[in-house]
């Protein structure tokens, strides 16, 4: 059964700082890593999905990478802004998404 | 942008009342999955849909649950006689194909089981 687990579970940063949010998975089976985005009370935003084959992925201030052989995955967040804080899901996909607990961010103006 | 749209957006039942919980999914995809995700825990995944009939379920979706596809658009999560842990948001999800895409969410449907 794959485990997800994220660290730290909780983060808070003055504005500007670059954010650097790491989960690791037990089971390197998977098809791809997606990385998600969740405010309170809302539903899933995905991010990134980087498929096993590829090494990372970027979109903007977001970069994340993926080392299947070493089951981990990070997410990097440039320059940090207020509008970033939120919670940060980690999901290894094998035909079902299996997610770590989440990083809760807060960026400090 | 298209979007997995889920009705209600929030529900208060009666312990041991039925809830229909509805999902319309994006319109060219062929895969969909019910979440749950309870209070201050992980998002949890309950069943996946493909072809019109179930292609995996986790040990939480017991009897008590069932899903279907009525026609072409929604897609439903039923729960029968409901209990107090099954109070959660559950999400509706869907993607294009089982391996290289984004899987897009719904907003959630919260249920409070009283």
């Amino acid at each position: 059964k794959q485990e997800v687990t994220q660290i730290p579970a909780a983060l808070s940063v003055p504005e500007g700082e670059n954010l650097v949010l790491n989960c690791s998975f037990t089971d390197s089976a998977i098809y791809n890593l997606q990385w998600f985005r969740q405010d309170p009370g809302k539903g899933l935003t995905s991010l990134l999905l980087i498929q096993s084959s590829q090494r990372e992925q970027t979109s903007g201030r977001l970069n994340a990478s993926l080392d299947k052989s070493s089951g981990r995955s990070t997410l990097y967040i440039a320059a940090s802004q207020p509008g970033d804080s939120a919670t940060y899901l980690c999901a290894g996909y094998d035909y079902k998404l299996s997610f770590g607990a989440g990083t809760t961010v807060t960026v400090r103006a | 942008e298209p979007e997995v749209t889920q009705t209600p957006s929030h529900q208060v039942t009666q312990m041991g009342q039925e809830v229909i919980l509805r999902c319309v999914p994006i319109s060219n995809h062929l895969y969909f999955y019910w979440y749950r995700q309870i209070l201050g825990q992980k998002v949890e995944f309950l069943v996946s849909f493909y072809n019109n009939e179930i292609s995996e379920k986790s040990e939480i979706f017991d009897d008590q649950f069932s899903v279907e596809r009525p026609d072409g658009s929604n897609f439903t999560l039923k729960i029968r006689s409901t209990k107090l842990e099954d109070s959660a948001m559950y999400f509706c999800a869907s993607t294009p194909t089982g391996d290289i895409h984004t899987i897009y969410f719904g907003e959630g449907s919260w249920l409070t089981v009283v």
